[in-house]
């Protein structure tokens, strides 16, 4: 059964202040793993696909990084508007599993002035 | 371009009543998909639709859920007869093709009282 575990649960950072969320996953056959950003009564809004171990993707102050087994979302000097809910999601290659995303439960990132 | 459209925002019914959730996707993606999120849960996978055909149903919980998609434009999830555990936030999400960005719609939370 396809897996994502985000860590951590929440985190508090300082603007500007500099950290990574981490998303740990078990696919079988990864097509593609997706980042995206929640905000309160909402629905997900997409930010990043990955494809292959090595492969990083940029957008202002995120950077998505991914390795066979993990991914991390990189937010470099970040402000108030970044606050969030990060959701992690791989999606099975076709047989692999559902069809749909498997998604990990987030990480709710606040980001004080 | 309009996004991801879902209605009712909210809904609250007895146990025992239905309720008929819409989605209407983006404007020529043949890619629709259900989701759901339960307090405290994940987002899971319900299924997809490719045009108007059942691809992939197997998130689906009971054959107390029912999702239609007419013409391969609009799509209903039926719940008869709601339970309580049926509560939480029901999400759409439609891609151009299944290997890309899903778009999500800004869900309808239904509580089951």
């Amino acid at each position: 059964e396809d897996q994502v575990t985000q860590s951590p649960e929440a985190l508090r950072l300082q603007e500007g202040e500099s950290s990574s969320l981490n998303c740990s996953y078990t696919v079988s056959g990864l097509r593609g793993l997706f980042w995206y950003r929640q905000d309160p009564g909402k629905g997900p809004e997409f930010l990043f696909t990955l494809y292959s171990a090595g492969e990083e993707k940029e957008k202002e102050r995120l950077k998505a990084t991914l390795t066979k087994k993990e991914s991390f979302l990189h937010i470099t000097a970040p402000k108030p508007e970044d606050s969030a809910t990060y959701l992690c999601a791989v999606q099975a290659e076709s047989g692999g599993g559902a069809d749909g995303l498997t998604f990990g439960k987030g990480t709710h990132l606040i980001i004080q002035p | 371009e309009a996004g991801v459209t879902q209605f009712p925002s909210h809904s609250v019914i007895e146990k025992g009543q239905t309720v008929t959730l819409r989605c209407d996707p983006i404007s020529g993606h043949d890619n629709l998909y259900w989701y759901r999120r339960v307090m405290g849960k994940e987002i899971k996978f319900l299924l997809h639709f490719v045009k108007e055909s059942k691809q992939d149903e197997s998130g689906m919980p009971n054959n107390r859920f029912l999702a239609e998609r007419t013409g391969g434009t609009y799509s209903t999830l039926k719940v008869q007869p709601a339970e309580l555990e049926d509560s939480g936030v029901y999400f759409c999400a439609s891609s151009q093709y299944r290997t890309t960005e899903a778009f999500f719609g800004q869900g309808t939370r239904l509580t089951v009282v």
